[in-house]
């Protein structure tokens, strides 16, 4: 039990599929992030939302549409996506945005995403 | 501009031995300093973080990490391996001198204990 719980766990999805990733945290905080970890590439940061509010947007394609409703769930919104997209898709959330704190940041287990 | 290296791919120890995985970062100003573990198949778990105060940190597992300000890095160390630490590490630096700054996470570095 992370705290950060993603669904699904994993998921398959053709190029013209429309699907969603859901993220929900239960600590109490209020930043939230998604994380792409791709093979023998660095955690690349995609989205951060800081009290519900988009605060950066990574240079990260249209096809990949967040959405976070309240400060405890997070949702990323896939479409027409490529397969170079497939990777693990990491939720992560702290007390509060990447501001001037040393706030940890804690990740869920992530959502295993393949393209075919 | 703030980085973070980690510049082993992978480390292979005995268990029962002391481990090391080296981390080492470049800030403009003074540097948060995290290590994050990640079992197969498994999200990131924080191990222990820098903040400020003692450059020894203890965590979890067993865990230390030490900060040296002179040589810019933050080796992850353990007295005694044990094959259930075989796992991706990965370390990350935030450089407080700079308000926009964000967390910076290493390419990872894969301990193996061997029995």
């Amino acid at each position: 039990e992370t705290g950060v719980t993603q669904t699904p766990r994993h998921l398959v999805m053709g190029m013209t599929n429309k699907k969603s990733l859901k993220c929900e945290q239960h600590l109490g905080h209020n930043a939230m992030y998604w994380y792409k970890q791709s093979a023998k590439k660095p955690l690349e940061l995609m989205f951060v939302y800081n009290f519900k509010e988009q605060t950066e947007n990574n240079s990260v394609p249209s096809r990949f549409s967040p959405e976070c409703p309240n400060s405890s769930h997070l949702f990323l919104h896939l479409h027409t996506l490529q397969p170079e997209d497939s990777a693990l898709y990491l939720c992560a959330s702290s007390q509060d945005g990447q501001g001037l704190s040393g706030n940890t940041i804690y990740f869920g287990e992530g959502s295993w995403l393949t393209v075919v | 501009a703030q980085s973070v290296a980690q510049p082993e791919d992978q480390v292979n120890v005995a268990e029962g031995n002391p481990l090391t995985v080296k981390c080492t970062y470049s800030v403009s100003g003074n540097p948060y300093l995290f290590w994050y573990v990640q079992y197969p198949n498994r999200g990131l778990q924080f191990l222990l973080k820098y903040i400020t105060g003692d450059n020894l940190v203890k965590g979890s597992y067993g865990f230390e990490a030490e900060f040296n300000k002179s040589q810019t890095s933050f080796h992850l160390k353990k007295p005694s391996a044990l094959v259930s630490d075989s796992a991706l590490y990965f370390c990350a630096v935030r450089d407080i001198g700079s308000s926009a700054s964000k967390i910076i996470f290493g390419s990872g570095t894969r301990l193996s204990i061997r029995p």
